[in-house]
């Protein structure tokens, strides 16, 4: 089975930087997707990383190790709009298109 | 359309109603995925289509539920005999490959 394992809360100021954690125990891995879901909306892509190490894009970065069942998800300069539900996801080696999402971290950046 | 259309956006059902929830993917998109998502809960993965093909549906929780993609386009997804316990966010994801997914706005069903 998957298991996925992220922090619930998160608070943080405005311009600051904050890391979101999330280790995970699967039967195999085909790579790991950092998710933005603001209420009542739809997810929306941030990064998705298969190889271990830190892929930058922008305010965001990811970081994976593969041997902990680790990643984070790093952001930076926050701005009041970055308030919302990160997900964590993981795709299995196993029935290939299936992600196995986290409950999500709600983060609430504050001025 | 630039994006993930799904149809109806709210639908209310009377417990033992039948409902349909349409999910219309952006052109050439080969991936459709459709998800669960309860309140305050990450989506739950119920089944993947590559084209027309239902190459998993492991995560349909009941034979109350079925998928369709006929011409590997526009995906239907079918609640027979709704219950409570299904009033959920249904989303439905697609992309180019297997590990793109980009998500329609989804259809909030509640479940009377």
């Amino acid at each position: 089975g998957q298991n996925i394992d992220q922090p619930t809360e998160m608070t943080a100021t405005e311009g600051a930087i904050v890391q979101i954690n999330c280790t995970y125990q699967t039967s195999g891995f085909n790579g790991l997707f950092w998710y933005q879901q603001h209420a009542g909306e739809a997810p929306t892509f941030l990064s998705y990383n298969v190889l271990d190490g830190l892929e930058e894009k922008g305010r965001f970065s990811s970081f994976l190790s593969r041997s902990k069942g680790y990643s984070y998800l790093l952001l930076k300069e926050l701005q009041m709009k970055d308030s919302a539900s990160y997900l964590c996801a993981v795709r299995g080696s196993t029935n290939a298109g299936k992600s196995t999402f986290g409950d999500g971290t709600t983060l609430t950046v504050k001025p | 359309g630039a994006g993930v259309s799904q149809s109806p956006r709210y639908k209310v059902a009377k417990r033992g109603q039948d409902v349909a929830l349409r999910c219309d993917p952006i052109s050439g998109h080969v991936s459709l995925f459709w998800y669960q998502q309860a309140l305050g809960q990450g989506p739950e993965f119920l089944t993947y289509f590559q084209n027309e093909a239902q190459l998993d549906k492991s995560g349909l929780p009941s034979d109350r539920f079925f998928a369709e993609r006929p011409e590997g386009s526009v995906s239907t997804l079918k609640i027979q005999r709704t219950q409570q316990e299904d009033s959920a966010v249904y989303l439905c994801a697609g992309g180019r490959e297997v590990y793109e997914q980009y998500f329609g706005p989804g259809t909030r069903l509640t479940v009377t």
